[in-house]
């Protein structure tokens, strides 16, 4: 079955890390490019970070550059997000994503990342 | 940064009916390679994205031909010929011209 599973996602005190993974199956995981985005509660989608086929470039939203890291490794059909120095406003669901025709044609069930106290 | 703009943010439909869903960006979304990266998702309660639409018109495999895209530029339409109520949930565009941007969502509701 294609698929993105996510994991990783907890509650975490500000200025906390935490890293996220994102596994696929059922397809050649190193031919996409693939993506981060997230939804706070009851907000929109929001693109947080994008990584491609080889590793080679990676793009990140303002409000993660320095904080966030996206990483892959196509050997295990993975792809992770280091989150440091989190803030309230990084809580959200954090989807993974996968890239063709410039758009998003699957995307894993997603994971929620929390910064409380 | 390109801002994306959809119109309106909600909309009442009657089941039969049709819908439309406006997105409207701050710059072109013409590519240097000659595509416009415009893409509409549906997002049904609790549950992730899922694609409609790519590059402006193209329905994405699995999606019922009574929804349809089109525009050019700066300016695009979702449309929905006949409103049935699985299709309930928020919609948002989406340009992969120039990094990404996600537009607010516009949610579709039942009268």
């Amino acid at each position: 079955e294609v698929q993105l599973v996510e994991s990783g996602g907890t509650l975490v005190q500000p200025g906390g890390s935490l890293r996220l993974s994102c596994a696929g199956s059922g397809f050649i995981f190193s031919s996409y490019w693939m993506t981060w985005v997230r939804q706070a509660p009851g907000k929109g989608l929001e693109w947080v970070a994008t990584i491609k086929l080889d590793g080679t470039e990676k793009y990140y939203v303002d409000s993660v550059k320095g904080r966030f890291t996206i990483s892959r490794d196509n050997a295990k059909n993975s792809v992770d997000l280091q989150m440091n120095s989190l803030r309230a406003e990084d809580t959200a669901v954090y989807y993974c994503a996968r890239g063709a025709w410039g758009a998003f044609d699957l995307w894993g069930q997603g994971t929620m990342v929390t910064v409380s106290s | 940064d390109i801002v994306m703009t959809q119109t309106p943010l909600s909309s009442p439909v009657t089941l039969g009916q049709p819908a439309s869903i406006s997105c409207r960006s701050s710059h072109s979304l013409v590519h240097s390679d000659g595509n416009t990266y415009l893409s509409w998702l549906q997002q049904r309660p609790g549950q992730p994205p899922r694609l409609l639409i790519y590059k402006i018109s193209n329905r994405f495999s699995g999606v019922p031909d009574r929804f349809s895209g089109s525009g050019a530029g700066t300016d695009f339409t979702l449309k929905i010929s006949r409103v049935e109520a699985e299709d309930v949930g928020l919609y948002y565009c989406m340009q992969a011209t120039q990094l990404i941007t996600f537009g607010h969502g516009t949610r579709l509701e039942i009268k």
